[in-house]
């Protein structure tokens, strides 16, 4: 089993749907929760962290449910910028321990006008 | 100018050659890391250092090797390059949090 396993893309929309991705981590004492944006060929970059309490970014919203070891992604109102890879990413150390993240394998979204 | 720079940022070589791949960052982070992205595999961690002074293995170090020259620099090196080493290769730092900050990438073929 995978560390981390994301839902197999692509998941294609158009601009305006709401989408969810899914995320299961198979470690149960991982530390922190994380969603990344990676543009084709280019650097991932940090797109927000994921609390147990659940948060919100604007139209994004992050979900963490510790017992299930699931995080979850919903993006409403979905725009062409959107379009991008989503990689789930779980740091498996504690912190002061340095960070060893495990990334997803990544689920590509493109959003169609 | 970006806080992580990766030189080069294309690189085709041959079987056998020796390839270093370079860092730097501005962010004044103490750790950073090494990362190769193969197509619909998520990053694998190569190698990281949490200061000068400190190297750690990642899941897949055999067939690299790694160099922190200062606080600022990180160097990546494949002592003899394999066609299975193709990939794209990201550095990034961080601060004592979680978040990492990835340089732009190499893209490296090798024959």
């Amino acid at each position: 089993r995978k560390e981390v396993e994301q839902d197999p893309g692509p998941f294609n929309v158009p601009e305006g749907a709401t989408v969810a991705f899914n995320c299961t981590y198979s470690n149960s004492a991982s530390q922190s929760f994380f969603w990344y944006r990676q543009d084709c060929r280019k650097e991932p970059k940090l797109l927000m962290s994921v609390y147990s309490s659940g948060n919100e970014d604007g139209r994004f919203t992050a979900q963490l449910n510790r017992a299930s070891q699931y995080i979850s992604l919903l993006i409403r109102d979905s725009k062409l910028s959107d379009s991008a890879t989503y990689l789930c990413v779980v740091n498996m150390a504690p912190r002061n321990q340095g960070g060893k993240l495990i990334f997803g394998q990544g689920t590509e979204l493109s959003v169609k006008p | 100018d970006a806080d992580v720079t990766q030189t080069p940022r294309n690189r085709i070589t041959k079987t056998g050659k020796r390839i270093m791949l370079e860092c730097s960052q501005t962010k004044g982070h103490d750790r950073m890391y090494w990362y190769r992205q193969d197509p619909g595999l998520g990053l694998q961690l190569i190698y990281y250092s949490f200061d000068v002074k400190d190297i750690n293995k990642g899941e897949i170090s055999d067939g690299y090797s790694v160099s922190r020259q200062a606080q600022a620099k990180f160097s990546l090196s494949l002592e003899s390059a394999i066609p299975n080493q193709t990939a794209l290769y990201f550095c990034a730092t961080s601060d004592y949090g979680d978040t990492q900050y990835f340089g732009p990438g190499t893209r490296l073929t090798v024959l």
